[in-house]
């Protein structure tokens, strides 16, 4: 059984870009969130989505977008990319109505905006 | 304001010494209480989580943790560290169902 899996595994972006990086929630999820974990720091929450609709928001700008599929999987795109962004993006999925109680992690995409 | 403190930024053990990591955190009601661990590099692995039941709770690779109401807290032990435990420690609040808010971490290192 896969568990949560992210592509891609590194990014390298420009200031003022766009980016969109991907998540494959655990087989049986069906709710995806996203963290931001910047170096040094412990992770922030930025959205989280379930039947694909955003259901909780963290305090992120609105730079800071997401999809969720119909087969679960979900999108964070970030626009007008700024060196703050910099940073480990981790997905978690978990069954609907468990929320964070049944969380699980993916390994994480690191964004390096130059 | 909400938060989730982790009072001790970097901890230094020898192996085979006991252990214990702090965390306190400040919400309204009893929330869900989590410890993840990280290595350089990877993803977050819970190592344990509580929500209601005994206090005292276990969880994978020999860690317990303990939630005191009455200090708002939920400390992370092991009483023989190894090297290999050597990481990043997380602990992680979950005010409601649906978002986690976690501490600044506690670095670990275990001298030989």
């Amino acid at each position: 059984d896969a568990g949560v899996t992210q592509s891609p595994t590194h990014l390298i972006k420009t200031r003022g870009q766009q980016v969109t990086l991907r998540c494959s929630p655990k087989s049986g999820h069906d709710t995806v969130s996203w963290y931001q974990q910047a170096l040094g720091q412990g992770p922030q929450f930025i959205f989280q989505y379930y039947e694909e609709e955003e259901r909780q928001r963290g305090n992120f700008p609105d730079r800071f977008s997401g999809h969720q599929f119909p087969n679960y999987s979900s999108e964070l795109n970030v626009n007008a990319l700024l060196l703050g962004d910099s940073a480990l993006y981790l997905c978690a999925s978990s069954p609907g109505l468990a929320g964070v109680y049944e969380q699980y992690f993916g390994p994480g995409t690191r964004l390096t905006v130059t | 304001a909400q938060s989730v403190t982790q009072p001790d930024i970097h901890i230094t053990v020898s192996e085979g010494a006991s252990l214990e990591l702090r965390c306190n955190y400040s919400y309204g009601a009893t929330p869900y209480l989590f410890w993840y661990v990280q290595s350089p590099g990877q993803g977050l692995q819970l190592l344990l989580k509580y929500f209601s039941g005994d206090t005292l709770v276990q969880g994978i690779k020999g860690f317990e943790a303990e939630f005191k109401r009455s200090q708002s807290s939920f400390n992370l032990r092991k009483p023989s560290v190894h090297w290999s435990d050597a990481a990043e420690y997380f602990c992680a609040v979950g005010p409601n169902n649906n978002d986690m808010r976690f501490g600044a971490g506690t670095r670990l290192t275990v001298k030989p």
